[in-house]
């Protein structure tokens, strides 16, 4: 069985651009998550998502962070403009549903902003 | 509000000794799961474990156990005989019933295993 995909795995942008982060979840999963871990840190919700609705995106900067999970599948994450303070590790999860599953993680997007 | 602590940031251990990780935990909620998860240096989370709240039965699984204690809100981690790629640093993790199974992360443990 397929992991959590994540595309891409590095980017480097300057301060002010724009990105854009992609996740595949596991194949039947309904829930998906996105987090960001911010270095020595443990990760950080920032959104979840039920299918192609949303269960929660309270820790999520809504000024520049947006996501989107239009087919209740493959997900988008973006930061527009990006801060200095983004840079981290971006970790899209998946679970089966919302019963206290397990998650399983893809390998991350590393985002550097200079 | 929950909250997970993990009060060791870094542990050194010599190739075959016993580690453990102690995870402290606070929720209000009565039903909620429990989880620890390893990060290598590949960077990816891996899953190890989950416990409900209404499990407090202890769990070995080859060179790993997990001791539940709800009286002390703690959920410690210890791997017997410790080898180099047991080096990661490992999350403890907690979810409420009623939190959507969102997942709040402990500030991890960083342990180095040395030949």
């Amino acid at each position: 069985e397929a992991g959590v995909a994540q595309s891409p795995r590095y980017k480097i942008i300057e301060k002010r651009q724009s990105v854009a982060f992609w996740c595949n979840p596991i194949s039947g999963h309904a829930t998906l998550y996105w987090y960001q871990q911010i270095l020595g840190q443990g990760p950080k919700l920032l959104i979840q998502f039920q299918n192609n609705g949303v269960v929660d995106d309270s820790q999520l900067p809504k000024d520049r962070f947006s996501a989107e999970r239009l087919k209740g599948v493959d997900s988008t994450l973006k930061i527009q403009p990006a801060k200095l303070e983004d840079s981290a590790v971006y970790l899209c999860a998946s679970s089966l549903d919302l019963a206290g599953n397990e998650q399983y993680f893809g390998p991350g997007t590393r985002l550097t902003v200079t | 509000a929950q909250k997970v602590t993990q009060a060791q940031t870094e542990i050194s251990v010599v190739e075959k000794e016993d580690v453990t990780l102690d995870c402290v935990y606070e929720t209000r909620d009565t039903t909620y799961y429990l989880f620890w998860y390893k990060q290598p240096p590949s960077g990816e989370l891996v899953f190890l474990i989950r416990r409900n709240s209404f499990d407090e039965q202890n769990e070995i699984s080859g060179r790993y156990s997990w001791n539940f204690q709800k009286s002390t809100s703690s959920f410690n981690f210890t791997i017997t005989a410790s080898q180099v790629v047991d080096s990661a640093v490992y999350f403890c993790a907690l979810s409420d019933f009623g939190a959507g199974n969102m997942l709040t992360f402990g500030g991890g443990t960083r342990l180095m295993v040395k030949p």
